[in-house]
């Protein structure tokens, strides 16, 4: 499975944009891109997932260029509880799978 | 639905003791996992399972053993406890491309 590498940290204000750009220079034809948002003491959760072009629902959206080497998760108008870590993954279904998280992009929100 | 659970919360051993973190799910998916979590550190996989009967390790499976009888249940059985195994366990189960956490036990190991 493919890599990946975030930045370790970002800080941002409340009502601002939000993008968090992963780089999988070794994605594979059949890999999906995933994002993942942890809460302290909690698991993580799903955020969005996408294989190429944009992807976009409730809570964020999705950018991969055409050669898919990176992609941009991208939060609206953040607020104080998105303050979160945020993962992405490259994920492969095979029947079975082996996911890998990499130390993920600790947001921080500021009010 | 009560989705992933995990027993027990919190869990304290002394070196070379034996345990068994429980995982149940009643979202009858055939794919889960156990992954570990260090302070500041991304969860790494343990073991994970395609099926009832079916296991196979993941990036850090060494003093770590996991059966899966039925559907429903992922149990991992600590063998002989290490300070080292100092972590949060997640149990995690799969639906095709999204999985699902539980709340995590956090263990302790003196």
């Amino acid at each position: 499975l493919a890599k990946t590498t975030q930045p370790i940290s970002m800080d941002s204000y409340e009502g601002q944009e939000v993008n968090i750009t992963c780089s999988h220079n070794n994605i594979a034809t059949n890999d999906y891109i995933t994002w993942y948002q942890q809460f302290p003491s909690q698991g993580p959760r799903f955020i969005i997932q996408g294989y190429k072009t944009k992807v976009t629902n409730e809570v964020a959206s999705l950018f991969i260029p055409a050669d898919r080497k990176s992609s941009t998760l991208s939060l609206p108008r953040v607020s104080l509880s998105d303050t979160a870590v945020y993962y992405c993954l490259v994920v492969r279904y095979t029947g079975g799978f082996k996911t890998i998280f990499g130390a993920g992009t600790r947001l921080f929100v500021k009010a | 639905n009560a989705g992933v659970t995990q027993t027990p919360k919190f869990q304290v051993l002394k070196t070379g003791q034996s345990m068994t973190l429980q995982c149940a799910q009643d979202m009858n998916h055939e794919y889960m996992s156990w992954y570990r979590q260090d302070p500041g550190m991304g969860l790494r996989l343990i073991h994970y399972s395609v099926g009832a009967g079916i296991t196979d390790q993941g990036e850090v499976p060494n003093g770590y053993n996991v059966s899966r009888s039925t559907t429903e249940d992922f149990p991992l059985r600590l063998l002989s406890a290490a300070p080292s195994q100092t972590s949060v366990y997640f149990c995690a189960t799969q639906d095709t491309y999204e999985q699902y956490f539980g709340p995590g036990t956090r263990l302790t190991v003196t």
